[in-house]
């Protein structure tokens, strides 16, 4: 059974940083792109970052330069190292998983999300 | 940034056809894929490569394309149906993956 959980959300002030990670379970986690996606309250899905099976990243415009994907594939674990957060960066960030090898999308697993608020 | 336009809202009664669009630049070049996300819950593929229905989605869920619009098509609806869908797809490059705004279904 594929399991992605999340962990390292909180509370922040702006300007300030977190690292969430991913533990991954239940499939090859070398072979899959994986990403983040993030949901602001009451806002819609928003794609944040990808990151291939060769840890090459890719990332939303407005989180250039201060956010950080990397893996560590011997412990099947996924992490966001996020600089210089902004209120607009709150949100509820899920882990997902491609559904195809050599893709990063379409998603076809998801964590339950990890919630990152920003507030002085 | 690119950007992939869905309409806000669509309301229909239940046993009516619910039809849901999204249009984008690069969608002749990229796939499609449509997301189903109810309060709560994760969300659920219901259609990817624009046409294809993923196994244990109902035969009432159908994807099309057309040119820059890709549309998700839901026959017979009922009340389960009712949830935010999302188009999901890639820019030109293939780089960077983006969501459509998302489109509320009430079913009536």
């Amino acid at each position: 059974e594929v399991q992605l959980l999340e962990s390292g959300g909180g509370l922040v002030q702006p300007g300030g940083s977190l690292r969430l990670s991913c533990a991954a379970s239940g499939f090859t986690f070398s072979a899959y792109a994986m990403s983040w996606v993030r949901q602001a309250p009451g806002k819609g899905l928003e794609w944040v970052s990808s990151i291939g099976s060769d840890s090459t990243a890719f990332y939303t415009d407005s989180v250039k330069g201060r956010f950080t994907s990397s893996r560590d594939n011997s412990n099947n674990t996924l992490f966001l190292r996020m600089n210089s957060l902004r209120a607009e960066d709150t949100a509820l960030y899920f882990c997902v998983k491609s559904s195809v090898t050599g893709d990063p999308i379409p998603f076809d697993y998801w964590g339950q999300g990890t919630l990152v608020t920003v507030s002085s | 940034s690119y950007e992939l336009t869905q309409p806000p809202s669509v309301s229909v009664s239940p046993g009516q056809t619910a039809r849901i669009t999204c249009s984008g630049d690069a969608l002749p070049r990229q796939y499609a894929h449509w997301y189903q996300h109810k309060p709560g819950q994760a969300p659920v593929i219901v259609i990817h490569k624009d046409t294809e229905r993923p196994s244990g989605i109902p035969e009432r869920f159908s994807g099309s394309t057309s040119g820059t619009t890709v549309t998700l098509t839901i026959r017979g609806i009922q009340a389960e149906d009712a949830a935010d869908y999302y188009c999901l797809s890639a820019d030109s490059s293939g780089t960077s993956q983006v969501f459509g705004g998302g489109t509320r279904l009430t079913v009536l």
